[in-house]
């Protein structure tokens, strides 16, 4: 199995920081990385596909890149509204794997 | 409005049964795979199940693997997932989800609730 190992587990930051997430897997899965947002207590919501394409409805201030084993999900200019966890999900090979999550809160 | 909804979620004994059910509305449930993800309380998200588009091809997590089986109805627009032999760490909030292509979750049931426990 792929593992996805997300970092930081969390993280705390103030209104306008920019915010970034690393997401590595343990073996090259090219560009098949996806990133979810998940706001306590609902279903998480796709944000960004093949690493760095936004969802349609996205904020641009979401963003993605990487590929490989390496990836970088950011938030430009955090918004009260992005209080959230996020996960990679990992979509190259079966069994599909997310990471860990990233808890993001407001300094 | 696009829209998944579970239903069939409860508490069961271990070693029990469970069917859970998903209704699909505003869209062509027949063109699309779709999936089971599960999320243990308080835990991440854990992917379970897929089927193909006309409910012929079908994979597993091995942790359920020849426990749980998912099946679709498409004159119903309807997913299911019968789950046998359940264990404690089959609770779980269970989301039923739409597959865009490639195995990107673009549309996610509210989830349902599965309790095992004695």
């Amino acid at each position: 199995d792929i593992q996805m190992t997300q970092s930081p587990s969390s993280l705390s930051a103030s209104a306008g920081d920019s915010v970034t997430i690393t997401c590595q897997a343990s073996q090259d899965i090219n560009n098949y990385l996806n990133w979810y947002q998940q706001k306590p207590g609902k279903a998480p919501k796709l944000l960004i596909l093949r690493a760095s394409t936004l969802e349609t409805g996205v904020p641009s201030r979401f963003s993605g890149s990487g590929s490989g084993t390496d990836f970088t999900f950011t938030i430009s200019g955090l918004q009260p509204e992005d209080i959230a966890t996020y996960y990679c999900q990992q979509c190259d090979n079966l069994p599909l794997t997310f990471g860990g999550g990233t808890r993001v809160e407001l300094k | 409005e696009v829209q998944l909804v579970e239903s069939g979620g409860g508490l069961v004994q271990p070693g029990g049964s469970l069917k859970l059910s998903c209704a699909a509305s505003g869209f062509t449930f027949s063109n699309y795979w779709m999936h089971w993800v599960r999320q243990g309380p308080g835990k991440g998200l854990v992917w379970v199940s897929r089927v193909n588009s006309d409910g012929a091809w079908t994979h597993y997590a091995d942790s359920v693997k020849g426990r749980f089986t998912i099946s679709r109805d498409n004159a119903k627009k309807t997913l299911y997932l019968q789950m046998n032999s359940l264990r404690a760490e089959d609770t779980a909030v269970y989301y039923c989800v739409r597959d865009q292509g490639g195995d990107a979750f673009d549309i996610w049931g509210q989830g349902t609730k599965v309790t095992v426990s004695s």
